[in-house]
């Protein structure tokens, strides 16, 4: 049973363009979520986070949006660069008690300079 | 800074054999993890530690083992190799909970 869906492999964008990355969850207990960005032959270095009492999180390029009654979250990177060229996961967790991460499959994002 | 360090980076094991994973870390986190990542699966959580002397299991612990003596030291242990425990390795640490996770570069391990 897969908690945490990312349900597109891959995603190919132009540079300057706006990547889309979506994530859906199934657990209504998840209160917390983050993106991490993983290039090959490395681990996974963490992008942005979200707590479920806000609706949006930004950090320069990078904003994540959460829409809790959909149960649905999305990633938003504007411009894209080659460099963000990368497999991308969203995670959840239950902000308290759980220590536990659940992790969707990953979507290969390749934004063609 | 080191960050979250996997010792080693690649192994060829035959069916049987047995090996201990090392992940250490130098940020004095509380909580460590251990994972696996297998295409089309993402991330699956095998092993975790809220703090020295603690294991609990996660998603898929089913042969493996862990210990963890020294709160910088976070082990994973396969008695028994066998092919399906192919894979590549990822241990993460955290200072806390609500806290994003530091992740090692991994460990692939083939298991013929």
């Amino acid at each position: 049973d897969q908690q945490v869906k990312q349900n597109s492999p891959s995603l190919s964008v132009q540079e300057g363009r706006i990547s889309i990355l979506n994530c859906d969850y199934t657990n209504s207990m998840f209160d917390y979520f983050l993106w991490y960005k993983k290039y090959p032959a490395e681990g996974p270095t963490f992008l942005i986070s979200i707590s479920s009492i806000k609706d949006k999180n930004e950090d320069g390029r990078f904003t994540v949006f959460l829409n809790k009654s959909a149960k649905h979250l999305s990633l938003h990177i504007v411009p894209s660069q080659p460099g963000d060229s990368a497999v991308y996961f969203c995670a959840a967790s239950e902000m308290w008690g759980t220590y536990k991460y659940i992790f969707g499959t990953g979507t290969r994002l390749k934004v063609l300079a | 800074n080191a960050g979250v360090t996997q010792t080693p980076k690649f192994r060829v094991l035959k069916t049987g054999q047995s090996m201990t994973l090392l992940c250490a870390q130098d940020m004095n986190h509380e909580y460590m993890y251990w994972y696996r990542q297998d295409p089309g699966m993402g991330l699956r959580l095998i092993h975790y530690s809220v703090g020295e002397g603690t294991t609990a299991k996660g998603e898929v612990p089913d042969g493996y083992n862990v210990s963890r003596l020294k709160k910088q030291n976070f082990l994973l242990g396969l008695e028994s190799a066998a092919p399906s425990q192919t894979s590549v390795y990822f241990c993460a640490s955290t200072k806390g909970e609500v806290q994003p996770q530091h992740f090692g570069d991994g460990t692939r391990l083939s298991i013929l």
